[in-house]
């Protein structure tokens, strides 16, 4: 079964650092792009960034660019997302999804979700 | 950037009815335009992708059209099932963005 499985979210202080994991099974991860989308609680989608599937190539949403870091290891089917500098505004449950490649393809494959809660 | 507009954003319908959801870009996206359905608390669904491509194990009454700026999802012979969140989304350029959602609730 292809499965995506989200972790890492939890309440942190605003200025601090969070990683979010997400493991994929069922799938050659390896073949496939993947991306964090953020929502926040009874409001729309957020694209907040992809990789490539050989992880060389990154991509980000200009309200996380410079204070987000997304990185993939391929030998353990995980994706990551390294969080700084955290703001009130990056609460949202973040899912991970899987595309093909990172452009002209839909996400395919969504996690469960984890929540991150930036508050003092 | 490329705002997707939806419309409505919201709809109340009855089961049976057919439902047409429309989703228009401020530039031309070719056909990279995908649906997606969310269901309360739960992660979205891919339901079409490129604008028409159907999913394997969505129902059938779920059928995509349009290209370039316009878009349509069309609901035909509506469940009660199918009372959901419903949003478009393109991959064509950076950033990557979705539409603002419609919210659709079965009578």
């Amino acid at each position: 079964e292809v499965q995506l499985l989200e972790s890492g979210g939890g309440l942190v202080q605003p200025g601090g650092s969070l990683r979010l994991s997400c493991a994929a099974s069922g799938f050659s991860f390896s073949t496939y792009a993947m991306n964090w989308v953020r929502q926040v609680p009874g409001k729309g989608l957020e694209w907040v960034s992809a990789i490539s599937g050989n992880g060389v190539s990154t991509y980000y949403a200009d309200s996380v660019k410079g204070r987000f870091l997304i990185s993939r290891d391929n030998s353990k089917n995980t994706l990551y997302l390294q969080m700084n500098s955290l703001r009130a505004e990056d609460t949202a449950v973040y899912y991970c999804a899987s595309s093909y490649v990172v452009f002209h393809y839909g996400l395919d494959v969504w996690g469960q979700g984890t929540t991150v809660t930036v508050s003092s | 950037e490329i705002v997707l507009t939806q419309s409505p954003d919201f709809q109340s319908v009855t089961p049976k009815e057919k439902v047409t959801i429309t989703c228009r870009a401020s530039q031309s996206i070719g056909s990279s335009l995908h649906w997606y359905q969310q269901k309360g608390d739960q992660s979205p669904k891919l339901l079409i992708k490129n604008a028409s491509q159907s999913i394997s194990g969505v129902p059938s009454r779920f059928t995509g059209s349009g290209s370039g700026t316009d878009f349509t999802l069309t609901i035909n012979s509506l469940e009660a099932e199918d009372a959901a969140t419903y949003y478009c989304h393109q991959s064509v350029g950076l950033p990557i963005t979705f539409g603002q959602g419609t919210r659709l609730e079965i009578k």
